[in-house]
């Protein structure tokens, strides 16, 4: 079964404090990409990687990093949170095969609280 | 710039239909997504139009006009548990998604 599987799905955490959520996807597709949603604005995109070693900005990727040394994985790491990355984060990777027309198949989300 | 609109909230009655417009400005097209999601989890995927027309997936149908920039997800005979939000995706001429921010449908008895 196709999985995206994110880590972890709740996290309460201080300004400034480095974190890292993690990513893994199980199709062995190229294409996987980050996401945060907030009320009102729906889904922005933060960072996106086409296949390994290859990452680009987003929408919002000021305050993100994110790696892609292997296929399988993309963490998303906040070095330095601040409050205003409070949000709920989804990975995502298409259902199948490439990126191009396919729907895409989002892992469970991540709720970040930065106090 | 790029914009996708869907009316912010919608309500209906269980057993009733009920029509979610989206309507699109982007640079290029390659299909148009329809997602639902229910509080707190996931975005699903629904539904994928191209080329005009209307395409019927069941209780769900969802249309396109690319020359009006339009579509609208169609759902009939409302069950309680489609109460959900339902997010519209346009692929652009990079085949990158743009998000609406999402229509929230609230069924009642």
């Amino acid at each position: 079964e196709a999985q995206v599987t994110q880590n972890p799905r709740y996290l309460i955490t201080v300004t400034g404090k480095k974190l890292t959520v993690t990513c893994s996807q199980n199709m062995n597709h190229e294409y996987m990409s980050w996401y945060r949603q907030d009320p009102g604005l729906g889904l922005r995109q933060i960072y996106y990687s086409m296949n390994v070693e290859v990452t680009d900005k987003g929408d919002v990727p000021e305050g993100y990093k994110v790696s892609r040394k292997e296929k399988r994985n993309f963490p998303l790491i906040l070095e330095s949170p601040s409050p205003n990355q409070t949000s709920l984060y989804f990975c995502a990777s298409p259902t199948k095969g490439q990126y191009l027309h396919q729907p895409q198949h989002f892992g469970d989300g991540t709720r970040l609280s930065i106090l | 710039g790029q914009n996708i609109d869907q009316p912010t909230e919608m309500t209906a009655t269980e057993g009733a239909i009920v029509q979610i417009n989206c309507t699109y400005q982007t640079s290029g097209f390659n299909g148009l997504f329809w997602y639902q999601q229910h509080a707190g989890e996931a975005p699903t995927f629904l539904s994928y139009n191209v080329l005009d027309g209307l395409e019927e997936k069941g209780r769900f149908s969802s249309f396109l006009s690319r020359s009006k920039g339009y579509s609208y997800l169609l759902l009939k005979e409302l069950q309680m548990k489609d109460s959900a939000s339902y997010l519209c995706a346009v692929s652009d001429s990079n085949y990158q998604l743009i998000w609406g921010a999402g229509t929230k449908l609230i069924i009642k008895p």
